[in-house]
């Protein structure tokens, strides 16, 4: 059984361009997240979809968005990238919204110049 | 919304000697509390959760213990070997049915020497 994917896995972009990330999560997997991880604030909630729909939301700036696709496929976007952004991305699926544990993905290194 | 505080955020043990990682969380609703390792450049894999019905739960040489009154959840590693090296996570959510949310804590660096 294949693993959370995602893609592209390092990238570099430059103040005010955005980004999109893609994440492919296990087969079967209905609910993705995406978690900033930096080593200053450690590992932060962005927001986690289910079946297209977002039902959570960390305290990020609307810059940061996401969606999720019919075959759970998910994509999160950064707008007016900042020097701040630069950091791992992880993405993590789960069967549904009540099972707890995340299988994260090896995630999207993105650093911004 | 929900606070968890980890500690210590280094930890250095000989190998065969125990490790044991503190974490606190703020919201009495929290009832769900998994255990992350973290190997370098590698991805978050979950080693242990405890869930709030549960006072501890062991699996070979790591165990968990939850203290609902007082808020705060242990990881205890015993007979630490190199492969136990790695920054360990601890995290809490609230499972109801309305996501899998987690609040992680700042995690800890688990170096076992020789």
């Amino acid at each position: 059984k294949a693993g959370v994917t995602q893609t592209p896995r390092y990238l570099i972009k430059t103040r005010g361009q955005q980004v999109t990330l893609s994440c492919s999560p296990i087969s079967g997997h209905r609910s993705v997240s995406w978690y900033q991880q930096t080593p200053g604030q450690g590992l932060q909630f962005l927001f986690e979809y289910f079946s297209e729909t977002q039902r959570n939301k960390g305290n990020f700036p609307g810059r940061f968005s996401g969606r999720q696709f019919s075959n759970s496929r998910s994509e999160m976007n950064v707008s007016t990238l900042e020097l701040g952004d630069s950091a791992l991305y992880l993405c993590a699926s789960s069967l549904s919204l009540r099972t707890g544990e995340l299988f994260f993905g090896e995630g999207s290194r993105l650093t911004v110049l | 919304g929900e606070n968890v505080e980890q500690h210590p955020s280094t930890l250095s043990v000989q190998e065969g000697d125990s490790a044991v990682i503190k974490c606190t969380y703020s919201d009495s609703a929290s009832n769900y509390f998994p255990w992350y390792k973290q190997e370098l450049g590698k991805r978050p894999q979950l080693i242990i959760d405890i869930r709030s019905n549960v006072g501890e739960k062991k699996d070979q040489r790591i165990a968990v213990t939850l203290n609902k009154t007082a808020k705060h959840f242990s990881l205890h590693i015993t007979e630490t070997q190199p492969e136990d090296s790695a920054v360990y996570f601890c995290a809490a959510s609230r499972l109801t049915g309305g996501g899998n949310k987690l609040t992680f804590g700042t995690g800890t660096q688990l170096k076992v020497e020789l």
